[in-house]
């Protein structure tokens, strides 16, 4: 099992840069994700990490340090359409033996002009 | 990438009844994965479903409850049974990638169901 933490909701402003934090605690690792949700929609992948350090794409970066068990999500140059929920899931072992992402509440991002 | 189907995308349902959600998926996939989103929560895994065996579930779920089939690799279903307000949640159908970021997911656009 895993516990993943992260902030509940935050607020930004366009064209700033806002970091979203995640920290997990899991028996098994096997690499960190980032989605992103918009209201009525289906979650899409950011990002994934599963060695330490800065993975960059665009606008968005992620950060991973396993020793700590933290993660952060950096959205630069921040635009309307960011407003979402960012999910943070940690791939751990099913009950079936597969690795699939388990999911952190999620932290939802207003972006205001 | 997937292309992934689900319907109905919403209904609102009478307690004690049962509905079944089908999920499509473009192409052919071992496992397709069931989860469950309730208001103001993260999603959770109810089962994943594998083509030619039982479902298996995660701790909390039964099948009783979120019995499934996957009769071919594009195609599975979810039911909810013997509804009550509790169960009214987005329910999602997904599956792996299959390129480099391993145990990346695609999901469908969800079934929204509300129990009155």
């Amino acid at each position: 099992g895993q516990n993943i933490d992260q902030p509940t909701e935050m607020t930004a402003t366009e064209g700033a840069i806002v970091q979203i934090n995640c920290t997990y605690q899991t028996s098994g690792f096997n690499g960190l994700f980032w989605y992103q949700q918009h209201a009525g929609e289906a979650p899409t992948f950011l990002s994934y990490n599963v060695l330490d350090g800065l993975e960059e794409k665009g606008r968005f970066s992620s950060f991973l340090s396993r020793s700590k068990g933290y993660s952060y999500l950096l959205l630069k140059e921040l635009q309307m359409k960011d407003s979402a929920s960012y999910l943070c899931a940690v791939s751990d072992i099913t009950s079936g033996g597969s690795y699939i992402p388990t999911f952190g509440r999620g932290t939802s991002l207003i972006v205001h002009p | 990438s997937a292309v992934i189907s689900q319907k109905p995308s919403r209904d609102i349902c009478q307690r004690g009844t049962s509905l079944t959600i089908q999920c499509q998926v473009d192409s052919q996939v071992t496992m397709m994965f069931w989860y469950r989103q309730q208001p103001g929560q993260s999603l959770t895994l109810i089962a994943t479903a594998n083509q030619g065996s039982e479902a298996t579930y995660e701790s909390g779920f039964v099948i009783d409850k979120f019995p499934i089939s996957r009769p071919n690799l594009t195609f599975s279903t979810l039911t909810v049974s013997n509804m009550s307000p509790e169960d009214s949640s987005i329910y999602l159908c997904s599956v792996k990638g299959t390129g480099y970021d391993t145990g990346e997911l695609f999901f469908g656009e969800g079934s929204r169901l509300t129990v009155l």
